[in-house]
């Protein structure tokens, strides 16, 4: 099981640029996120999936959008980047909590994206 | 709204028992998670609280009293790999996502 990974690693683009970060699990998880982390602000959720072909905004979703076409992939999208865009760019899974079921699904953490936009 | 609110940082020593707080303000809850942090790589699950009480695992325990919006997290026997941020997270009330806290950086030094 490789769990969640994410690629590339790290990247720098320039003011405008466009790229998609992409993130893949292994674990058959419904539920996938992707948040950024700046210091002093912990983890900010961006746009979050809970199914297949399915996506939502979560608390800071502007510059950015996703997709989710297939179960085990979940694809974030700068279209023009700016320079407040520079952060570290983590991708999450987890099961679907289900009613009466087991409540204590965490969230699983890719390795994460360092992004660096000039 | 969501309002989360961890010490920013702390130092202890190794070998002593440290106490991380958490305090929340949220819409809703349902439950409450607690995330270790190594300087430069991912979140990696710690504890999970959704009754009040007192959870125990091994060095680690994490409380929780809902009605004082309030979550601790215990660290016993220090270690010097327990440097690291430690991120409070609380689960909405549909259990889709979490909202988390700045973190703490604990220090430990020998």
């Amino acid at each position: 099981n490789a769990g969640v990974t994410q690629t590339p690693k790290f990247r720098v683009l320039k003011t405008g640029q466009s790229m998609t970060l992409l993130c893949a699990q292994d674990m058959n998880h419904e539920y996938m996120y992707w948040y950024r982390q700046d210091p002093g602000m912990g983890l900010r959720l961006i746009h979050y999936s809970v199914g297949e072909g399915t996506t939502a905004k979560g608390e800071v979703p502007d510059g950015y959008n996703v997709s989710r076409l297939k179960k085990q992939n979940f694809l974030l999208g700068l279209e023009s980047a700016a320079p407040s865009q520079t952060s570290v760019y983590f991708c999450a899974s987890s099961y679907r909590r289900l009613a009466g079921g087991p409540i204590e699904e965490t969230q699983y953490f890719g390795p994460g994206t360092r992004l660096l936009v000039l | 709204g969501q309002n989360i609110d961890q010490p920013t940082e702390m130092t202890a020593t190794e070998g002593a028992i440290v106490q991380i707080n958490c305090t929340y303000q949220t819409s809703g809850f349902n439950g409450l998670f607690w995330y270790q942090q190594h300087a430069g790589e991912a979140p990696t699950f710690l504890s999970y609280n959704v009754l009040d009480g007192l959870e125990e695992k091994g060095r680690f325990s994490s409380f929780l009293s809902r009605s004082k919006g309030y979550s601790y997290l215990l660290l016993k026997e220090l270690q010097m790999k327990d440097s690291a941020s430690y991120l409070c997270a609380v689960r909405d009330r549909y259990g889709n996502k979490l909202v988390f806290g700045a973190g703490t950086i604990l220090r430990v030094k020998s």
